[in-house]
């Protein structure tokens, strides 16, 4: 069966340092890839998608980027982060590009800055 | 493009009571529709989908919504409300094309005893 990995769980980082969140992908091959933000009361928040290893789309230009190294590896980066970058961060995969199907979720980063 | 819109950021039932929580979508073509539960700081979980078939759909723990084109609707229905469905419940639009799902707002459920 195929399962999600998203780590760490809880971080907490000072503003103006550099974020890297991992998420990887078991029991499948070529999965989509995204990266959610959710913020208090304001939903999910689609950041990047990835529909194969070094292809990134990004749907809201901000202080992040992310990266595919790997067929079933998804980094979440920045190089110096802002007190805005605070919130809960979900990984998902599906295995048809968009909404056809369901996506499937990490347990989230909590990233707190401080 | 696609929207979703949940109305009632909380929604708070007694326990056994019936749970009805409501999203409106907007789309150009035939949507697909999806409801997810959160529970706190937890990744989503799906409950049900719509994708085209039968218009009322069963899903997990005793949930089910019924698609109503009519009406845009894709209401998220539970008969008798468990302390274990306190949770926030997110509902989710797609065109079924190479479009991201769009995500409402959400929906807290609390159950009281």
């Amino acid at each position: 069966s195929q399962t999600i990995h998203q780590w760490p769980a809880t971080l907490v980082q000072p503003v103006g340092s550099p974020l890297s969140l991992e998420c990887t992908v078991e029991g499948t091959s070529n999965p989509n890839l995204y990266w959610y933000r959710q913020a208090a009361g304001r939903g999910l928040q689609l950041l990047f998608y990835s529909v194969g290893i070094g292809q990134i789309s990004s749907e809201v230009p901000q202080n992040l980027s992310a990266s595919r190294p790997q067929d079933r590896q998804f980094i979440l980066s920045s190089k110096k982060l802002l007190l805005s970058d605070s919130g809960f961060y979900l990984c998902a995969w599906s295995d048809v590009p968009g909404g056809r199907t369901e996506a499937f979720f990490g347990q989230g980063t909590r990233l707190t800055v401080v | 493009a696609q929207s979703v819109t949940q109305l009632g950021s909380h929604v708070s039932v007694s326990e056994g009571a019936l749970v009805l929580l409501r999203c409106n979508y907007s789309s150009s073509v035939p949507p697909y529709l999806f409801w997810y539960v959160q529970y706190p700081n937890q990744g989503l979980q799906l409950l049900l989908k719509y994708t085209s078939a039968a218009t009322l759909v069963k899903g997990i723990n005793g949930f089910e919504a019924e698609f109503k084109k009519s009406e845009t609707s894709f209401h998220l229905t539970k008969p008798s409300a468990h302390m274990s469905d306190a949770a926030e419940y997110f509902c989710a639009v797609s065109d079924g094309g190479f479009q991201k799902l769009v995500f409402g707002t959400g929906t807290r459920l609390l159950v009281s005893p």
